[in-house]
């Protein structure tokens, strides 16, 4: 079965600085990899998406992740960093695209500093 | 158009009892897919309904039930309630049953006692 972890759980930035979150999975195939952003009182909004091809994909928002299969990790960047980005950030894989092969990270939580 | 809307937004219960939450897909979806997410954690997917019939299902007990209605929105019953089922629930919509295609309502915050 699938696995995904986010190590960092709060990570702090002021706004204008560069972004990465990172995230390392655990799947024996290649994977489906997703990330989330969950802001407070909001639903969950997918911000990118990698099933295959270029490994480095772009998102809304700004946001873009590259996905390197020999390190197991799909890091999510963000080259300056906006007060609204402030969230929680959510890194998740599949084995497919249907709902339940689907694991997800337990987060990260986004601080921006003015 | 209308977004995913879920119903209502804080619930407490009390271990034991029965709770009924509810969600309204976006226009145009026929999907409905139902995660839950314990504090600190990422949600978990419990099942998805297609056209009214179960099509899926993550690792969740049978005292985790749902719906869907003609219309499209869903509910989700829980029986026996225990502790651990404190939670956000998120409800999502969708036109296919594919997870990137999906919108995630607001939650609803339950909280057993």
């Amino acid at each position: 079965a699938q696995s995904v972890t986010q190590p960092d759980i709060h990570i702090t930035v002021s706004e204008g600085a560069s972004l990465e979150l990172r995230c390392n999975y655990s799947y024996g195939a290649t994977p489906y990899l997703f990330w989330y952003v969950q802001s407070p009182g909001q639903g969950l909004q997918l911000l990118l998406k990698y099933f295959s091809g270029d490994t480095l994909v772009q998102g809304i928002k700004g946001f873009e992740a590259e996905f390197k299969r020999s390190q197991s990790s799909f890091n999510l960047r963000k080259p300056s960093v906006h007060w609204s980005d402030a969230a929680e950030y959510f890194c998740a894989v599949g084995e497919d695209n249907y709902g339940q092969n689907f694991v997800f990270g337990p987060g990260t939580r986004l601080s921006v500093l003015p | 158009e209308t977004g995913v809307t879920q119903s209502p937004t804080h619930l407490i219960k009390t271990r034991g009892q029965q709770v009924t939450l509810r969600c309204s897909s976006q226009s145009g979806h026929n999907t409905v897919s139902w995660y839950q997410q314990a504090l600190g954690q990422g949600p978990q997917f419990i099942f998805q309904y297609y056209r009214e019939e179960e099509n899926g299902r993550g690792n969740f007990p049978p005292r985790f039930s749902g719906l869907q209605f003609p219309n499209y929105s869903s509910e989700l019953n829980v029986n026996a309630l225990e502790l651990d089922d404190s939670a956000l629930y998120l409800c999502a919509s969708s036109a296919t049953d594919r997870v990137d295609t999906q919108y995630f309502g607001p939650g609803t915050r339950l909280t057993v006692l």
